[in-house]
């Protein structure tokens, strides 16, 4: 079975220090994974694809097969990036996502 | 509209009662999921529709849980004999095309409280 997993519930970090959230997936077929994020008060997001090897606001992600990861790093933390941050992973034929239950990011000054 | 619209925000029942969520999807979206986020969890997907038919309905816990989407935009969840257990935020979330890796776009989500 589908299943994603985020092992922390939550992560601080100081303003300009690294940041990586960590996710692990578990699937049979071909993954594809994203990542979400709810900043406080604002509806869900999504902040970037695997399949688009994009950088967006400074975070990068690399699918790794053979250790069923896709941990999501930015080099120097920002006050802004404090959020909840999901993995997730695309199933049931590309028609829906089985989340993870999500980090807590908290930059602290 | 600018986005996924659902109303109400906020909903409180009684043990048993009957609810409706409402969910507007973003103009020319032809795709529509709900998904369930209890606390501390993350969404759980619940139906997905393509146009006006449930293309998948997997997710949904039993058969006091319907949804509808009669003429393929706006969409209504429907609880019967709502339980504490439903208590939750109700996530709607809508795509332009279904499938493969088209961003779903969420709504601010309906907090559900069954007292």
């Amino acid at each position: 079975a589908q299943r994603v997993t985020q092992p922390e519930k939550l992560l601080s970090v100081f303003k300009g220090a690294p940041v990586e959230l960590k996710c692990n997936y578990s699937y049979s077929g071909s993954p594809e994974l994203f990542w979400y994020v709810q900043y406080s008060r604002q509806r869900l997001q999504l902040l970037l694809r695997h399949i688009s090897r994009e950088s967006i606001k400074g975070f990068t992600a690399d699918l790794n097969k053979g250790e069923t990861s896709f941990h999501l790093k930015k080099p120097f933390a920002q006050e802004e990036d404090s959020a909840m941050y999901y993995c997730a992973l695309l199933t049931g034929g590309g028609n829906k996502l089985t989340f993870g239950t999500g980090t807590q990011l908290k930059v602290e000054l | 509209g600018a986005g996924v619209s659902q109303t109400p925000s906020n909903k409180v029942t009684e043990k048993g009662k009957y609810v409706e969520l409402r969910c507007d999807p973003i103009s020319g979206h032809t795709a529509l999921y709900w998904y369930r986020q209890s606390l501390g969890q993350g969404p759980e997907f619940l139906i997905y529709f393509q146009g006006t038919g449930a293309a998948d309905d997997s997710g949904l816990p039993n058969d006091r849980f319907f949804a509808v989407r009669p003429e393929g935009s706006v969409s209504t969840l429907k609880i019967q004999r709502t339980e504490r257990g439903d208590s939750a935020v109700y996530l709607c979330a809508s795509s332009p095309v279904g499938g493969g890796n088209t961003e779903a776009f969420f709504g601010q989500g309906t907090r559900l409280t069954v007292v």
